[in-house]
């Protein structure tokens, strides 16, 4: 089966400009994570869905960073205004709710290197 | 809050030898699962292997092994007969599981070690 994708692999903006990152999560796989991993750091924690709703926004570094999941399936993170500082590779993960099955493993994708200039 | 912490930006070793990486993580919980994962160049996060803490036994996949020291918060990650294709980023965290089964169950890593295997 299909792993996790996102889309674009690489994008290059200006700042100032809107974008949108799309992840598209494991069949069936309920709970999405968004991480932000900047150069030399580890993944660090934005936001987290389980279904379509975001259970924990706690990550998010403030109000110009949004994420959607309408149908509980594919999900967007808007960075709206982007600054150089949101320049990092933004990566996707997914995890099904059969933790003692899966030992709460997260599936990530490739993720999104996003340059803003 | 956890923090997970890896000492050692760099290793390298030789083709076919052991190496270990290191990991140290904090938290007041006494409930929690440990993972290794690693990222090649192409950024795919990988999982490696994972220890439930309540667990004592250290798991064990193939040529990676753990070594799990919960008194001490550590959770060292040896690897066996190190082949070029180890060569990567590996990156330690800790995820702090819900009870009803699933839940915000988020990782935290640490920063990382970069490891290069040399033919």
């Amino acid at each position: 089966g299909a792993g996790v994708s996102q889309t674009p692999s690489n994008k290059v903006t200006e700042k100032g400009k809107y974008v949108e990152l799309r992840c598209d999560p494991i069949s069936g796989h309920t709970a999405l994570y968004w991480y932000r991993q900047s150069l030399g750091q580890g993944p660090e924690f934005l936001i987290y869905f389980q279904g379509t709703g975001a259970a924990d926004d706690s990550g998010l570094p403030n109000d110009r960073f949004f994420a959607v999941r309408p149908e509980g399936s594919v999900s967007t993170l808007k960075i709206q205004r982007t600054e150089r500082g949101d320049s990092a590779v933004y990566l996707c993960a997914s995890s099904s709710t059969h933790r003692e099955r899966d030992g709460g493993e997260q599936f990530f994708g490739p993720g999104t290197r996003l340059t803003v200039l | 809050a956890q923090t997970v912490t890896q000492s050692q930006p760099e290793m390298s070793v030789q083709e076919a030898e052991t190496v270990t990486l290191s990991c140290t993580y904090d938290t007041s919980e006494s409930n929690y699962y440990l993972f290794w994962y690693k990222q090649p160049p192409s950024r795919q996060m990988i999982l490696v292997i994972r220890q439930e803490a309540y667990k004592q036994q250290n798991a064990t996949e193939n040529r990676f092994s753990v070594n799990f020291q919960k008194a001490a918060k550590s959770f060292s990650l040896k690897i066996s007969d190190s082949q070029l294709g180890d060569t990567a980023m590996y990156f330690c965290a800790f995820m702090n599981p819900t009870p009803r089964g699933f839940g915000n169950e988020k990782l935290t890593f640490g920063t990382g070690t970069r490891l290069t295997i040399i033919p």
